[in-house]
């Protein structure tokens, strides 16, 4: 079975620096990848999935993810954070087989300080 | 607009009682997928239906039950049985198809036992 690790709980950095969040997943074959967010108490918004094709992939409010197939990974990152980018975020694996089901990460929560 | 609505936003239980979440999609989408969320834990799935009058169990389907009598419909009962249930409950729905695991998420419900 597939699964998803995303080894930081909590990072904190401070507005205008760049953020990398990590995400590696265990699965044998290319999965679909996923990056969601949350903001307290809400559901989750995606932010960007890779299917295929090229590994670096854009998604909404400037962040981007890179896949790389020789280390499992599937890190977000965005170039300058905003205060409003504190939330939590989830990386997520589909498999083609599973017929939408994704497994999570146990998420990072992101704090921004001014 | 489309989307995914669920309800209560907040619910509290007394220990023993059943309680049903209501999850509703506009999305014309064939799946649905309740998950549970925990802090720290990230989302995990209790069950999940593909198709109208079918469901799967999902990882911790222990202590629920669900319903597909429609496709826009998805309620999720939290029985007394379940030993734990306080926690936050997202719905999400899909397309379902095989190749695209992409989920839309409802804003969510807070249940609480008193």
């Amino acid at each position: 079975a597939q699964s998803v690790t995303q080894p930081d709980i909590h990072i904190t950095v401070s507005e205008g620096a760049s953020l990398e969040l990590r995400c590696n997943y265990s699965y044998g074959a290319t999965p679909y990848l996923f990056w969601y967010v949350q903001s307290p108490g809400q559901g989750l918004q995606l932010l960007l999935k890779y299917f295929s094709g090229d590994t670096l992939v854009q998604g909404i409010k400037g962040f981007e993810a890179e896949f790389k197939r020789s280390q499992s990974s599937f890190n977000l990152r965005k170039p300058s954070v905003h205060w409003s980018d504190a939330a939590e975020y989830f990386c997520a694996v589909g498999v083609g087989t599973s017929y939408g089901k994704l497994t999570f990460g146990q998420g990072t929560i992101l704090t921004v300080h001014p | 607009d489309g989307g995914i609505t669920q309800s209560p936003k907040y619910l509290f239980r007394k220990e023993g009682q059943n309680v049903t979440l209501s999850c509703e999609q506009n999305l014309n989408h064939d799946a649905m997928y309740w998950y549970r969320q925990d802090p720290g834990q990230g989302l995990r799935l209790i069950y999940y239906s593909q198709i109208v009058n079918d469901f799967q169990k999902g990882d911790i389907a222990e202590g629920y039950s669900v319903s597909r009598e429609k496709k826009e419909s998805f309620p999720l009962t939290v029985t007394s049985a379940q030993k734990n249930p306080t926690a936050f409950y997202l719905c999400a729905s899909s397309t379902g198809t095989k190749n695209y695991n992409e989920q839309f998420f409802g804003p969510g419900t807070r249940l609480t036992v008193l």
